[in-house]
């Protein structure tokens, strides 16, 4: 079975860039998650979604963080203009919830993001 | 959701059971224990989960003492792929978030 899949892998920009992050959920979930890890720190949830319906986005850093799910595949993650301080590895997640039993998140690989 | 306490790194040799403990002292009746691990540059890796009962598959067992308030994983033949770092969650039924802590970095030594 696939699991949750990120793209890219690694970005490497400039500052001041647009920047999206991509995340296909596990098919049949119908909760995305995503994180951001840091040495400093370590992993924080950002955002998350119930039925492709943002629930909580007090994670978010700041207004030039957005992410959209705009179907039960696909959600994006976008930092608008980046800066250095936001490189970090960045998670996506997904689960099964609603079944009144508790569920486990998968996580994809990540995406590690530079900003020069 | 109960704040999770565990040793900040252990050493196991290869072949032998890794036994990881974790206090929950605070646990509330409805709150499961998660464990989860991340290998160096990988997303973290689900193990095992359970509210008051021993648990056990093919990665792991979960032994939850009587009381709740703690718990230890254990892998019970290491391998040198069992390095990584351990992290234990507790969450309740209604909540969707995981609160990483620091977890304990396992190294397993040929």
């Amino acid at each position: 079975d696939a699991g949750v899949i990120q793209s890219p892998r690694h970005e490497v920009t400039e500052m001041g860039q647009e920047v999206t992050l991509r995340c296909k959920p596990i098919s049949g979930h119908n909760s995305l998650f995503w994180y951001r890890q840091t040495m400093m720190r370590g992993l924080e949830l950002l955002i998350y979604f119930n039925n492709n319906v943002p629930i909580d986005d007090s994670g978010m850093p700041e207004d030039r963080f957005s992410a959209k799910m705009p179907n039960a595949s696909f959600s994006t993650l976008k930092i608008q203009p980046s800066e250095p301080r936001d490189s970090a590895v960045y998670f996506c997640a997904s689960s099964l919830h609603g079944t009144g039993v508790n569920q486990p998140q998968h996580f994809g690989d990540g995406t590690r993001l530079s900003i020069l | 959701d109960a704040k999770t306490t565990q040793p900040p790194s252990m050493d196991c040799a290869e072949g032998r059971a890794a036994n990881l403990p974790c206090n929950h002292s605070t646990i509330s009746g409805n709150e499961y224990v998660y464990w989860y691990r991340q290998i160096h540059s990988q997303g973290p890796q689900y193990i095992i989960h359970g509210l008051k009962n021993n648990e056990t598959n093919e990665m792991a067992s979960l032994i939850i003492t009587e009381d709740r308030k703690s718990s230890t994983l254990i892998l019970p033949h290491a391998t040198l792929r069992d390095t990584a770092v351990y992290y234990c969650i507790v969450r309740g039924n209604t909540g969707n978030q995981f609160y990483f802590g620091t977890g304990t970095s396992l190294t397993v030594i040929p």
